[in-house]
Formats: C-alpha cells, structure tokens, sequence
C-alpha cells in the first residue's frame, strides 16, 4: 500500500528563517506526491504536486518542495517563513492500486512561524 | 465563490439520528471525493464517485454510510444511526482530468458532532 510519513508533529522557525517540513513516502510503482495546507476551521488548499523529471517543485505561496527519489522523501520548504505560513500542513501520495484514485495523508505537522 | 461547497459547516445531532450532508464539487469537475478527518489525524479516503458512479468504497464506510451523485453533479453523504464515534470533519474534494498527478480541491468540510 502506498503511505506517506511525516515525522514531527510540530515544527518551529523564526520570521524570516528558512523551513522545512519533512515528508518520506513508501510507494511501489511511480510515486505521485502533493502537499496541502489547512488552516484552522478551513479545508485543505493544494500548495504543489511533484511531476516526474522535476525534483525541484515551484507552489503556491513561494513554497516549493524537493523530490529526492534516494532518500524517498518529498521535504516542503520555503526560503523566508511569515508568521500567516502558521498552519496545519499535510503530504499526500496518490495510490492508484487496483485501479482506484484516493489520496493517502500523512498525519500532519504543525508549522508555527513566530517573531 | 466557484470553490467547493459543503452544508451545512456544522451539524449537531443526537446519538442515533440520522445526518446528511452535501457537497457542490466545482462545477466541471467530474470526480469527487469523500473525506473524513478526525483532531490529530489527516484525511482519510471514504469514497470516490467518477460522474454518477461510485467506483470506490473504503472499508471505513460501514453499513450505516451511504452516497449519492445522482446526476454527476452535487453529492450527498448519509449516516443512519449516528454513534459518537463518527464525530469528526467531513470534508469533500473534486477534481477535472483523469491522471494520477490530478491535484483535488477541497470544500471547507462540516463538522459533525454526535451528542
């Protein structure tokens, strides 16, 4: 089955600072990653998905993300964090087993951006 | 607002009563999703419809659980019999193009309480 890990619950950076919040992904077959963001009481907003040939991944919000197909892992980062990126943020991986097309989250990381 | 729609936001209801809940996908988008979210959990896949057929079920939708798209178009999620342990977020997705790097978007979710 295909999964997705993300393993800090919460992540803390500094106004300004560079984040990452990090994702690993067990997948058989080509792997087919996202990121979502949630902030309270809200639904989930796409931020990127990974295309095949790009590791490099350009989103939304000056967020981008780097597929590392060694290390499996598919980490969310962002130069300079603002205290709004504070927010529940989740990978997803595509499984596509037995013809069907569900997302499968990871439980989240908490990300809060303090001043 | 040509997002996701859902109603209503929150639904409080008694132990046992039946529920049910709507979802306007965006309106070219022939794939829609059932989500359920829980507090310190991400997502996880209820159901998946493509137009009015409903091709995938997971093992969480017991018996008492049962959607509709009756013309390809909004969507409706019943639950009989609600237990307590069905509190949490629903949340509804859509999305256009066949292909497992499709990005979903999501609808703001309700929110059941069962008393």
């Amino acid at each position: 089955a295909q999964s997705v890990a993300q393993p800090e619950d919460q992540v803390n950076v500094a106004e300004g600072n560079p984040l990452t919040v990090k994702c690993t992904y067990s997948v058989s077959g080509n792997p087919y990653l996202f990121w979502y963001v949630q902030y309270p009481n809200r639904g989930l907003q796409f931020l990127l998905k990974y295309i095949t040939g790009d590791n490099l991944v350009k989103g939304s919000y000056g967020f981008e993300a780097e597929f590392n197909k060694s290390q499996t892992s598919f980490h969310l980062k962002k130069p300079s964090a603002l205290v709004s990126d504070s927010a529940l943020y989740f990978c997803a991986v595509r499984d596509i087993t037995g013809g069907g097309n569900k997302l499968t989250f990871g439980t989240g990381t908490q990300l809060k951006v303090e001043l | 607002d040509t997002g996701v729609s859902q109603n209503p936001r929150h639904k409080i209801t008694k132990r046992g009563q039946n529920v049910t809940f709507r979802c306007d996908p965006i309106s070219e988008h022939n794939r829609l999703y059932w989500y359920r979210q829980t507090l310190g959990q991400g997502p996880e896949f209820l159901t998946y419809f493509q137009n009015e057929a409903q091709l995938e079920k997971s093992r969480l939708l017991s018996d008492r659980f049962s959607a509709e798209r009756p013309k390809g178009s909004f969507s409706t999620l019943e639950i009989q019999r609600t237990e307590q342990g069905d509190s949490a977020m629903y949340l509804c997705a859509s999305s256009a193009r066949q292909g497992p790097n499709t990005e979903a978007f999501f609808g703001q979710g309700t929110r059941l309480t069962v008393v």
